[in-house]
């Protein structure tokens, strides 16, 4: 079955340093996977798309890999600060109608002054 | 309105009763959809508004569960007989067009509380 993997539930890290979040998927051929943040109390906001055909994709301090042999992506926030603190989601289009978009379950991110 | 708006923001309600959660997407947006959020799980679709083409409904987990979408705006998702499993926060997104390459813009969520 299909199925999409963040493989941290909880991830704490020291303000300045660099925090790397996994989102794999099984059972997928996906042409876009998107990545969301999610505060306590809101619904996830979006943060970046990547494409299959794109290695990297960049924002200000975020940048997505997105490895479709490895069935993989990578999140990556540089010189994180406390403000980056919340839940982490990565999407991808399941089967089916094209608005099923399916959610990781998510991984916590703590950065501590 | 500037964003996806959903009512109530809170709702308790007793085992059994019926209840209606309400969500406003954004304006010329053409695809809406619901998810339910429970505690510590990720999000879980249940219904999929685009345009005029029939919902996917393929996310309902049963046939207590019902959404329309009048006048291609607003959408009301309801929940009959409700059970305490059904606790959870529900959340309605819209997106422009409902391409998978396309963006979702997410509402904070209706808080159900079943008793």
């Amino acid at each position: 079955s299909q199925k999409i993997e963040q493989n941290s539930e909880a991830l704490n890290i020291q303000e300045g340093k660099t925090a790397t979040l996994t989102c794999n998927y099984t059972n997928y051929s996906p042409a876009y996977l998107q990545w969301y943040r999610q505060d306590p109390g809101r619904g996830p906001v979006f943060l970046l798309l990547i494409r299959e055909n794109e290695k990297e994709k960049r924002k200000e301090r975020l940048k997505v890999t997105f490895d479709t042999t490895l069935k993989q992506s990578l999140f990556h926030i540089t010189a994180s600060q406390p403000a980056d603190s919340a839940t982490y989601l990565c999407a991808l289009k399941g089967r089916g109608s094209q608005g099923n978009l399916i959610f990781g379950k998510g991984t916590k991110l703590s950065v501590k002054p | 309105g500037a964003g996806v708006s959903q009512s109530p923001s809170n709702k308790v309600t007793e085992k059994g009763k019926d209840v209606e959660l309400r969500c406003d997407p954004i304006s010329g947006h053409t695809a809406l959809y619901w998810y339910r959020q429970s505690l510590g799980q990720g999000l879980e679709f249940l219904i999929y508004f685009q345009g005029n083409s029939a919902p996917d409904k393929s996310g309902l987990p049963s046939d207590r569960f019902s959404a329309e979408r009048t006048g291609g705006s607003v959408s009301t998702l309801t929940i009959q007989r409700t059970q305490q499993e059904d606790s959870a926060v529900y959340l309605c997104a819209s997106s422009l067009q409902g391409t998978a390459n396309e963006k979702l813009f997410f509402g904070s969520g209706t808080q159900l509380s079943v008793l």
